[in-house]
């Protein structure tokens, strides 16, 4: 069956630009979470929705990041006025539901000229 | 907060060799322990998971015991492949199960030499 998605792959902008990054979970996986991973690093949490809602968005970094799910579905990744700092690997996950095991998606490498 | 320290790497073996790389932890309460694996080309993927104090998580030959007097959870194989080159990241889950953000260490590149 079809696994996390993640689009673009790849993304790269300039300094100050708005970038959208997409999720598609597996088909029937209630939960959905946002990681960042820096190079050398683990990831890092940034959200976790719950169906539509955001159960826990205490890992965004700043008022930059925002994060949609409005259909308890596919979810967009927003982040505005970019900074270098924000390039990384950013991945998504999903679950059944909670207590479950994340399926973790290929990720989305933003660069950030 | 929680945290994860594991080994820094690259850890380099000859295959059939032992392994072990160390994972603890800092968190409040009872957390769920897990160990991910990521190879060349491809994303992050479940290795083993621990979900109480002296539960022990195994896979594809690999094992870790949860251990909360130490609070440690350190992956262990009797022999390794050089198909377990990879990345190795332990994390844990503060409520238990992975209902919620994980918390992961740096990762520990693994280098298996035939």
């Amino acid at each position: 069956g079809a696994g996390v998605s993640q689009t673009p792959s790849n993304k790269v902008t300039e300094k100050g630009k708005y970038v959208e990054l997409r999720c598609d979970p597996i088909s029937g996986h209630t939960a959905l979470y946002w990681y960042r991973q820096s190079l050398g690093q683990g990831p890092e949490f940034l959200i976790y929705f719950q169906g539509t809602g955001a159960a826990d968005d205490s890992g965004l970094p700043n008022d930059r990041f925002f994060a949609v799910r409005p259909e308890g579905s596919v979810s967009t990744l927003k982040i505005q006025r970019t900074e270098r700092g924000d390039s990384a690997v950013y991945l998504c996950a999903s679950s059944r539901g909670t207590d479950n095991e994340q399926f973790f998606g290929p990720g989305t490498r933003l660069t950030v000229l | 907060g929680n945290s994860v320290t594991q080994m820094e790497g690259p850890v380099t073996l000859s295959e059939e060799a032992f392994l072990t790389i160390n994972c603890t932890y800092t968190a409040t309460g009872y957390p769920s322990l897990f160990w991910y694996v990521q190879y060349p080309g491809e994303g992050l993927q479940l290795l083993l998971k621990a979900t109480k104090a002296d539960d022990k998580g195994s896979n594809k030959g690999f094992e870790a015991t949860y251990r909360k007097e130490t609070t440690s959870f350190h992956l262990e194989k009797g022999s390794v492949q050089v198909s377990d080159s990879a990345v190795y990241f332990c994390a844990l889950s503060g409520r238990g199960g992975g209902a919620d953000g994980l918390t992961f260490g740096k990762g520990t590149h693994l280098i298996i030499q035939p």
